[in-house]
């Protein structure tokens, strides 16, 4: 079936690791994205790539990185200038970035730091 | 700049009785609006959406919403809640980018 796969869906991390999350999509999805999700605060986006070798930073983008070498894959590291990185992440992604496009998304990933 | 309100961040419903969770937005132009759910530990599933047309929208699991212009709101609704229906439950406007509203978590009395 198709549909969007985050790895791991649960990781821990000591402080001052960086740490990546996998994300891969078999929908043929153009736009891919990645939010954050803590309690009560909804989501919030950290990146979003429009086509593969570009991407553009969203509201919280300070201490992630992300890369898009292939259509299928968008990869965000958690690098350890984020100062609070605990948190549920979640990766999107939607056929065009077009205004009625709706997001899929995947299962999410949980980042705990020790 | 668009934004979404999300009135309530808990609400309560009886099993059987009127579910209504409430958002407002805000948009420079004609939105393109959206009701995700997330059950825990999981990602969001599209319920329904309005872009275009007809203001009453059908979504899954028997929920509807309803766009009024003048209002500047998306209400969602199901007639009769069930035990299964506990969730969260997030609005989201699109303009240039999707901005979601920070969640209703939806608890159901037996």
């Amino acid at each position: 079936d198709g549909g969007i796969t985050q790895s791991p869906k649960y990781l821990f991390r000591k402080e001052g690791q960086n740490v990546t999350l996998s994300c891969e999509q078999n929908l043929n999805h153009d736009a891919m994205y990645w939010y954050r999700q803590d309690p009560g605060q909804g989501l919030r986006l950290i990146y979003y790539s429009q086509i593969v070798n570009d991407f553009q930073k969203g509201d919280i983008a300070e201490g992630y990185s992300v890369s898009r070498e292939k259509k299928e894959s968008f990869p965000l590291t958690v690098t350890s200038a984020q100062k609070n990185p605990t948190a549920f992440y979640l990766c999107a992604s939607s056929s065009f970035v077009g205004d009625t496009a709706e997001l899929f998304f995947g299962e999410g990933s949980r980042l705990t730091v020790l | 700049a668009q934004s979404v309100t999300q009135l309530g961040s808990h609400v309560s419903v009886s099993e059987g009785a009127l579910v209504l969770l409430r958002c407002n937005y805000s948009s420079s132009v004609p939105p393109y609006l959206f009701w995700y759910v997330q059950y825990p530990n999981q990602g969001l599933q599209l319920l329904l959406k309005y872009t275009t047309g007809a203001t009453l929208v059908k979504g899954i699991n028997g929920f509807e919403a309803e766009f009024k212009k003048s209002e500047t709101s998306f209400h969602l609704t199901k007639p009769s809640a069930h035990m299964s229906d506990a969730a969260e439950y997030f609005c989201a406007v699109r303009d240039d980018k999707i901005i979601f509203g920070k969640g209703t978590r939806l608890h159901i009395l037996p």
